[in-house]
């Protein structure tokens, strides 16, 4: 089975504060792992997959198998970046799962 | 290329009666999926199909909802009859290689009074 996991609901930081969002998976096999960003009352947006190792919107995240984690970490958090973060796992056949979400919110 | 489309982008409707949401993927990719959104329960994965074969439904929540992908542009979610407890956002993806990731549609905000 394959699970995702995202142990915080809600993420409150100051402007200009540094940002990591956590995510930790289950699955057997080598995952493809990405994670999502969905602005207001807006579709959901892939934001960066592990595969590409790029840096998106100043965000990075780091496939670390050995704790299972795929955590969001961005230097200095812009009022722009409040949005409800997903990450995701993509195992056989194509599964999506996605963990249930948080919600970043930068206070000016 | 347009993207995912899904219609309609509003539905209100009464409790009993039929819906019927559309999905058009963006051509080229195998693999489509239907989730739903609400605030109580997040992101749920209602069923996903490869190759317009249905893989796994084990989220369709009930007998109420089915799902069809007769082609590989075409897909539809149903839910008969509609419940108040069915209100969500309902959103259509699609993919092709896994490691791209997936396009999401601009979601269906179902109400049901």
């Amino acid at each position: 089975a394959q699970r995702v996991t995202q142990p915080e609901k809600l993420l409150s930081v100051f402007k200009g504060a540094p940002v990591e969002l956590k995510c930790n998976y289950s699955y057997s096999g080598s995952p493809e792992l990405f994670w999502y960003v969905q602005y207001s009352r807006q579709r959901l947006q892939l934001l960066l997959r592990h595969i590409s190792r790029e840096s998106i919107k100043g965000f990075t995240a780091d496939l670390n198998k050995g704790e299972t984690s795929f955590h969001l970490k961005k230097p200095f958090a812009q009022e722009e970046d409040s949005a409800m973060y997903y990450c995701a796992l993509s195992g056989g056949y194509q599964k999506v799962t996605f963990g249930t979400g948080t919600k970043l919110q930068v206070i000016p | 290329d347009a993207g995912v489309i899904q219609s309609p982008r509003h539905e209100v409707t009464e409790m009993g009666q039929e819906v019927t949401l559309r999905c058009k993927p963006i051509s080229g990719h195998n693999s489509l999926f239907w989730y739903r959104q609400t605030m109580m329960r997040g992101l749920e994965l209602l069923i996903y199909f490869n190759n317009n074969v249905p893989i796994d439904d084990s989220g369709m929540p009930e007998d109420r909802f089915s799902a069809k992908m007769p082609n590989a542009s075409f897909s539809t979610l149903k839910i008969q009859p509609s419940e108040p407890r069915d209100s969500a956002v309902y959103f259509c993806a699609s993919g092709g290689r896994t490691t791209y990731g997936y396009t999401f549609g601009s979601g269906t905000r179902l109400t049901v009074v």
